[in-house]
């Protein structure tokens, strides 16, 4: 089964600073990753997703994630976060079996708090 | 381009009872996935629907049913309230059966007393 870990659960910053949210995930077949956003009281918000292609995806907001097959790793970045980024954020992971059926399913890390400070 | 919907925003209900949410999926979109967010227990993927068919189900009992309709709007059920089934529920639509991108609803607020 698959499954995604952000190591993560909370990670204070302040404003103008670099910020990286980490995130691991399992899977030995073709996997699509996502990283979402929620705002207080909010749904999820797109932020970006890796398909295929280029490893370096870029995203809303100035965000931006790099897929790493080695390390199964999927980490966000943000070279300068603004008080406006506190929000929660998860990483997602959509899988498809060894015969190419999808399951359908988004599996999601346990989210990370991030918190800018003024 | 209107996105994913769901009615209501929120529901007050109490134990045993049961309770009906419903979800738009975003225009040209056949897929419909539910997930529920319980504090402590995260995002969890309760059913998934496309061109009116349950496609997948997660590990939730069978009081937690839906539907897709014609339109491809679904509706969640969930019988026999408990209280643990208070949680944020969340709707989500695709364009591709499975693979393709989810985008979410605001979600509907459950609360069993």
């Amino acid at each position: 089964a698959q499954s995604v870990t952000q190591l993560d659960s909370q990670v204070p910053v302040f404003e103008e600073a670099p910020v990286e949210l980490r995130c691991n995930y399992s899977s030995s077949v073709s996997v699509y990753l996502f990283w979402y956003v929620q705002y207080p009281n909010q749904g999820l918000q797109l932020l970006l997703k890796y398909l295929s292609g280029s490893t370096l995806v870029k995203g809303i907001n100035g965000f931006e994630a790099e897929f790493n097959k080695s390390q199964t790793s999927f980490h966000l970045r943000k070279p300068s976060v603004h008080i406006s980024d506190t929000a929660e954020y998860f990483c997602a992971v959509s899988q498809a079996n060894a015969g190419g059926t999808s399951y359908g399913k988004l599996t999601f890390g346990q989210g990370t708090i991030l918190t800018v400070h003024p | 381009e209107a996105g994913v919907t769901q009615s209501p925003t929120h529901l007050i209900k109490t134990r045993g009872q049961q309770a009906t949410l419903r979800c738009s999926p975003i225009s040209g979109h056949t897929s419909v996935y539910w997930y529920q967010q319980a504090l402590g227990l995260g995002l969890q993927f309760l059913l998934w629907y496309d061109e009116g068919e349950e496609r997948n189900r997660g590990n939730f009992p069978p009081r937690f049913s839906g539907r897709q309709f014609p339109n491809y709007s679904s509706e969640l059920n969930v019988n026999a309230l408990e209280l643990e089934d208070s949680a944020l529920y969340l709707c989500a639509s695709s364009l591709a059966s499975g693979l393709g991108t989810q985008y979410f609803g605001p979600g509907t607020r459950l609360l069993v007393l």
